[in-house]
């Protein structure tokens, strides 16, 4: 398998644009989560997935993001109107989980957005 | 929503040291997971402990969880700089029924000088 596939790889666009990142989850994973990744925040979970339901978005930081699944293999995270403070790596996650709690999270390469 | 501390955050210490980096929460989790991160990349999964106590191995990585499942501990005997990269550990939260979060921390940004 290919992995946890991203993409854009790198992004830069102008305040007030409309970003979208893409995500492939892995094949028969059950679970797909977005987290945003910056240097004074860490890593922080935006929202989750599970068979393509959205279960917790509770870390979306406001109505400027959106997330869907439409089917199992793909995934979007939608960000607009864009703002500066929005800069960062954006990642995507699979997982098996298949009720264990030893499972792996795999991650894709990330995407990382630059908003001037 | 759980938060987990790591400590130090940074660290830089010569070829052949010894270090030990700390995880707390004052949640309790389901299982607790470490990650290693490289630059450009994203994590990768280390290992998972689940058993409040238990010790795991990884050649020159010892991984402790606490007692309580509430911390853990990575300790790295005689570091090399391949060990070089940012440590994440990761609380499990699971409770069936759909519900399963993986809470990161801060990470630690281990330098391991030549």
């Amino acid at each position: 398998d290919a992995g946890v596939i991203q993409s854009p790889r790198h992004e830069v666009t102008e305040m007030g644009q409309e970003v979208t990142l893409r995500c492939k989850p892995i094949s028969g994973h059950d679970y797909l989560f977005w987290y945003r990744q910056t240097m004074m925040r860490g890593l922080e979970l935006l929202i989750y997935f599970n068979n393509n339901v959205p279960i917790d978005d509770s870390g979306m930081p406001e109505d400027r993001f959106s997330a869907k699944m439409p089917n199992a293999s793909f995934s979007t995270l939608k960000i607009q109107p864009s703002e500066p403070r929005d800069s960062a790596v954006y990642f995507c996650a699979s997982s098996p989980q298949k009720g264990r709690v030893d499972t792996e999270a795999f991650f894709g390469q990330g995407t990382r957005l630059t908003v001037v | 929503t759980q938060l987990l501390e790591q400590s130090p955050q940074f660290l830089s210490i010569q070829e052949g040291e010894n270090l030990t980096v700390y995880c707390n929460s004052s949640s309790v989790f389901s299982s607790l997971q470490w990650y290693r991160q490289e630059p450009g990349e994203g994590p990768v999964l280390l290992v998972t402990v689940v058993t409040g106590g238990e010790v795991k191995k990884l050649k020159r990585l010892t991984f402790q969880f606490g007692d309580a499942r509430k911390d853990s501990s990575l300790h790295i005997t005689a570091a090399q700089p391949g060990d070089t990269g940012l440590y994440l550990c990761a609380g499990v939260a699971y409770s069936g029924a759909g519900s399963y979060q993986l809470t990161f921390g801060k990470g630690t940004k281990l330098s391991v000088i030549p």
